[in-house]
């Protein structure tokens, strides 16, 4: 199964600052035919089931704020949160669909 | 937009087994894919395998083949997962997910159901 791991595994940042999560997976995940990263991003939080952010590694999803932007090709990716807020505070999990399904190991965001 | 209800908490013995529902609103069985996906204490989110109810097609993660079974009620827009020979390591949040793409298991997910706490005591 392809690996997916995050980093780092807690983050803490100013409000209004910048915040960014970074997502490795053991193999590439670009499909050359359809020029498509099969990366997705998505925001837990306490007591509510993931969201969806952010599919195909840059496509931001539709009422998703767009201080929220996916970037990255390959194996290398991030998640950037350009200007935390108080409604940001979460876990944030990368997640591969080229082969199987499998997801990092999460990364904590809070307030410093 | 999308909603998943998903069936209550349970609490089981080990070695017994379990069915969870997962209701939609809205007719998206004809296109989309339903998917499961659960969250451990401390783990990361795992999934367990999904099906594509117009095809009747399941597909599972390796770590659950021979042990869990997908189902669907494509009349009453209810999919279905049962798991057996259920182990305290089985003790988790399972979460039904709709796929965000046409036809397809393996996927990115773009609905969620609320969970369903599934506790594996003796």
């Amino acid at each position: 199964d392809t690996v997916m791991t995050q980093s780092p595994d807690f983050l803490a940042v100013s409000l209004g600052e910048r915040a960014t999560i970074n997502c490795k997976s053991s193999q590439s995940v670009f499909y050359s035919s359809n020029n498509k990263n099969y990366l997705a991003w998505y925001q837990q939080k306490p007591g509510q089931p993931p969201k969806l952010l952010i599919s195909w590694a840059s496509t931001r999803e539709s009422g998703v704020p767009d201080r929220f932007s996916g970037s990255g090709s390959g194996t290398d990716f991030t998640l950037t949160i350009s200007s935390l807020q108080a409604e940001d505070v979460a876990v944030y999990y990368c997640q591969q669909y080229y082969s199987t399904v499998t997801f990092g190991q999460g990364t904590k965001v809070e307030i410093k | 937009q999308v909603q998943l209800l998903q069936s209550g908490p349970e609490v089981k013995k080990p070695g017994s087994s379990i069915k969870v529902s997962c209701k939609a609103s809205g007719d998206i069985f004809q296109k989309n894919s339903i998917a499961w996906v659960r969250l451990a204490p401390g783990q990361r989110l795992e999934w367990v395998g999904g099906i594509i109810p117009s095809l009747d097609l399941p597909n599972f993660a390796q770590a659950f083949q021979g042990r869990v079974a997908f189902s669907a009620d494509k009349s009453a827009n209810i999919a279905y997962m049962e798991l057996t020979t259920l182990t305290p390591d089985d003790s988790a949040v399972y979460y039904c997910a709709k796929g965000g793409s046409d036809q397809s298991t393996i996927d990115f997910f773009d609905s969620w159901g609320p969970g369903t706490l599934i506790t594996v005591s003796a």
